[in-house]
């Protein structure tokens, strides 16, 4: 079946650090790949996508990239700030229609 | 991007007793999930409703703890039913457009 590993949380970072949050799935054919941010109090927003191998989903100063020889969707961010402090859902979905699959959740936090 | 809210967005409820969360989006759609997020936890799927049929449950949901409805392709409920503590949870609803899934700002429930 369908699944989705993400990094061991939690994580946290001083204010202006890189971030890496590690992403890998298991899926028959070729699943879209998502990254989803929940912050405090708040339902899922959609933060970036992707729907073919090579494909980098980007958004608000974090990128993906989907990489199908390793099978995996890491979020970056070059330098993050106070309000990125939220949790990252990495997740799939294969095909219109059809569910989708979440992975554990990271959550972060930034430090000032 | 589809616009969805829901209501309550947040109840305590006592034991034994029955909810429903209503789901309303602002366009006319064919998949509509619900999902419940257990404290510090990813979300899980509970059931698939499309408009006009029987909503389909996922392995550990029933449809008489869970009943659904969907009278129409703008809307839908949720009714968690005969409640206990462990259905204290984060419930959400969404919605597939786009080739992608949007979600509620989600219920959040506890039961004491």
């Amino acid at each position: 079946g369908n699944s989705v590993t993400q990094m061991e949380g939690p994580v946290t970072l001083s204010e202006e650090a890189f971030l890496t949050i590690n992403c890998t799935y298991t899926a028959t054919g070729y699943p879209s790949l998502f990254w989803y941010v929940q912050y405090p109090g708040e339902g899922l927003q959609l933060l970036l996508k992707a729907t073919k191998a090579d494909d980098k989903g980007s958004n608000k100063g974090f990128e993906a990239t989907y990489r199908k020889e390793t099978t995996s969707f890491h979020l970056e961010k070059g330098s993050v700030q106070v309000s990125d402090s939220a949790v990252y859902f990495c997740a799939l979905m294969r095909g219109s229609g059809s569910r989708l699959t979440f992975g554990e959740g990271t959550q972060l936090t930034v430090n000032p | 991007s589809a616009v969805i809210s829901q209501k309550p967005s947040r109840d305590i409820c006592q034991r034994g007793t029955s909810l429903t969360i209503q789901c309303q989006v602002d366009s006319q759609v064919t998949m509509m999930f619900w999902y419940r997020q257990q404290p510090g936890q990813s979300l899980t799927l509970i059931a698939t409703a499309n408009q006009g049929s029987e909503a389909t449950y996922e392995s550990g949901f029933v449809i008489d703890k869970f009943p659904i409805s969907r009278p129409n392709l703008t809307f839908s409920t949720l009714t968690v039913s005969n409640m206990s503590p462990e259905d204290s949870s984060i419930y959400l609803c969404s919605v597939e457009a786009y080739n992608e899934q949007f979600f509620g700002p989600g219920t959040r429930l506890t039961v004491l």
